[in-house]
């Protein structure tokens, strides 16, 4: 089976950088996917990461480690419109979701 | 432009009356799902389709039924709605069988069941 655990909450302060952590346990690896969720609105995409490693986008980077089985979401100068909830997703017989991280950036 | 749709975006209907909320995706994938998503508890997959006609259950599919006769359409039915049916439910396709590709949301159906 799949496991996905991700912090509930986090609060970071406009132009700082938060980090959010997910850590999963799966019988077959196959690479993990972060998406963006505004309050109500469709997940949308950000990175999908197979080999261990960084992988940066702009302000959003993702890290995976597979041996340890742990990845994060580094967001860089943040902004308000980042106050979202950020969902780590595991693909195996069918794409399973962490319950969400849900980031409040304040002024 | 390439997008899911789904229809309708809220819905307010009472207990036992039956309901379809349809999805239909314009990129010619093979795969779709669909989810519900409550507090607390993030996404779960209700029933997912590789293919026309390929449909099977996912996490939480009591209560519900699909079909999937076209590949761009899959329709979510619920025969008999009951207010624990109350939910934001999310339509996805992603382009082939294999799960590790990025997911197309739809954009989402806020349900209540009265």
């Amino acid at each position: 089976g799949q496991n996905i655990d991700q912090p509930t909450e986090m609060t970071a302060t406009e132009g700082a950088i938060v980090q959010i952590n997910c850590t999963y346990q799966t019988s077959g690896f196959n690479g993990l996917f972060w998406y963006q969720q505004h309050a109500g609105e469709a997940p949308t995409f950000l990175s999908y990461n197979v080999l261990d490693g960084l992988e940066e986008k702009g302000r959003f980077s993702s890290f995976l480690s597979r041996s340890k089985g742990y990845s994060y979401l580094l967001l860089k100068e943040l902004q308000m419109k980042d106050s979202a909830s950020y969902l780590c997703a595991v693909p195996f017989q069918k794409l399973v979701f962490g319950t969400g991280t849900r980031l409040l950036v304040s002024p | 432009e390439a997008q899911v749709t789904q229809n309708p975006r809220y819905l307010i209907t009472v207990t036992g009356k039956k309901l379809t909320v349809t999805c239909s995706q314009n990129m010619n994938h093979e795969y779709m799902s669909w989810y519900r998503q409550d507090p607390g508890l993030g996404l779960r997959q209700i029933y997912y389709s590789m293919n026309v006609e390929v449909t099977d259950k996912g996490d939480v599919p009591e209560g519900y039924k699909v079909s999937r006769k076209e590949k761009r359409n899959f329709p979510l039915i619920l025969e008999s709605p009951s207010p624990n049916q109350t939910s934001l439910y999310f339509c996805a396709s992603q382009p082939s069988r294999d799960r590790a590709t990025e997911a197309f949301f739809g954009q989402g159906t806020r349900l209540t069941v009265v």
